[in-house]
Formats: C-alpha cells, structure tokens, sequence
C-alpha cells in the first residue's frame, strides 16, 4: 500500500464547475495535510493547509479533512482553465514534522 | 513570501560526470533542507534531509555516496550528483523549512538533469 494515494486522472471539469480531488493516507500518526499545485516543468506551490478535522476555506478553495477515514481533499470551485494542473497531496511522515511524502498527482483539465 | 532559489534550471552532462545542484533560500534561514527527486508523470520522491552543520539523513534506498550533499549555511545546500548517469535523468527540487514557521515548505524551482 502506497503511503499517499490519488487518482492520477486526467479529471476533466468544465469551467465554472467544482473540481473534486481526492487523496488517502496510511500513516495514521501524521498530523499535516497539504495540496500543492504544480504546473508542468515547475515547482510545487502550496495551495492549502490542514491539520485538524473539517473543512478549512480559503477563497475558492476548501480542504477537508477526515483523519479517522484518513482521507483528504480538495474542492475547486468555479474552476479556471489556469487551474488547470497537477495537484499534489503531500502528508507529513508521523514523528517528522516536515518530512512531506507526496501522492502522484491528480491531472485536472479545466475545459472552457 | 519566502524565496527558495535553485540552480542551475537545467543540466546537460555527460555520463560519468558529477553534477552539483544549490539550493539557497534568499530571504530567510533554514535549519532543514529536503531534496526531492521527480520522474516523469510520477510524484516527489524524498531523497534526503539536509541539516545545517550536520550529516545529512538519506531516505532508504538512496545512495548517500552517488548523492552528496552540504548544508554548509543556514541558507545553503547542495545536492552533488556523482558519476551521474542516464539513468540519474530526473528533475530534481530542494525545499526548505522556514527556522521562524517550522510548518510551512519553500520549493525551489527545480533543476531538470539529463545525463547523455
């Protein structure tokens, strides 16, 4: 079992719509959760944070967080074609606070 | 916002070459360095932690010898690649932890490396 797992898509949403990104952990002591975005050829850019239970928003994007699921998303509202991108969910390695292990990606297509 | 800059972007190099990559952050200190290997299509691997002043912690499976590294200042690291190989091709990014917010993670640009 893979520590980070997503659906490495391609996920295709029209423009305007909710884009749905989902990621599950195995280690059950890690405490931070992270989506990165990252455009072909570049770095990772951090999108959201989350450490506790819920949903947490920032503009139009909501991560939610299940820890006893262990489960993580990212909701992407009114989604742009420049969201278009890969989307990194990355989970701390329990006992390592910023010792990040990243899933594979989910490749999201916005169409217009 | 916090800068990370790595370099150099891109390398072109022969097989049987050594390679250094730098990973500087601009603007602020950083106690812990991580350096990421990415092969296409495939997510960041961990290859190793980088501490100032101390040996650095490499990932199971990476070889401390083909892959150096220094972390010689607080805002300084550096990843050599020795007697690289094409199988070595890969794009590889350094992160940094912030000395003052411990949570949060700067990226590099990332240095694409193709051995011939």
């Amino acid at each position: 079992q893979k520590e980070v797992e997503q659906n490495s898509g391609p996920l295709s949403v029209p423009e305007g719509a909710i884009a749905s990104l989902n990621c599950t952990y195995s280690d059950r002591g890690s405490q931070s959760f992270f989506w990165y975005r990252q455009y072909s050829g570049k770095s990772p850019e951090l999108i959201m944070s989350i450490y506790s239970n819920g949903d947490k928003e920032d503009g139009r994007f909501t991560a939610q967080l299940n820890k006893a699921s262990q489960y993580v998303s990212l909701l992407i509202r009114d989604s742009q074609p420049s969201d278009s991108a890969t989307y990194l969910c990355a989970v701390n390695r329990s006992g390592a606070t910023n010792k990040l292990i990243f899933g594979t990606g989910t490749l999201l297509a916005v169409q217009p | 916002g916090a800068v990370v800059s790595q370099h150099p972007s891109r390398v072109i190099c022969k097989s049987g070459t050594s390679v250094k990559i730098e990973c500087r952050s601009l603007d602020f200190q950083a106690t812990t360095m991580f350096w990421y290997r990415q092969f296409p299509k495939q997510s960041l691997m961990l290859m190793a932690t980088s501490n100032e002043g101390s040996k650095a912690t490499y990932e199971q499976g990476v070889e401390k010898d083909k892959f150096l590294i220094n972390h010689a200042s607080l805002t300084l690291s550096t990843l050599t690649v020795t007697s690289a190989h094409p199988e070595d091709s890969s794009f590889y990014i350094c992160s940094a932890q912030h000395l003052l917010a411990a949570e949060k993670l700067f990226f590099g640009s990332g240095t694409q490396l193709s051995v011939l």
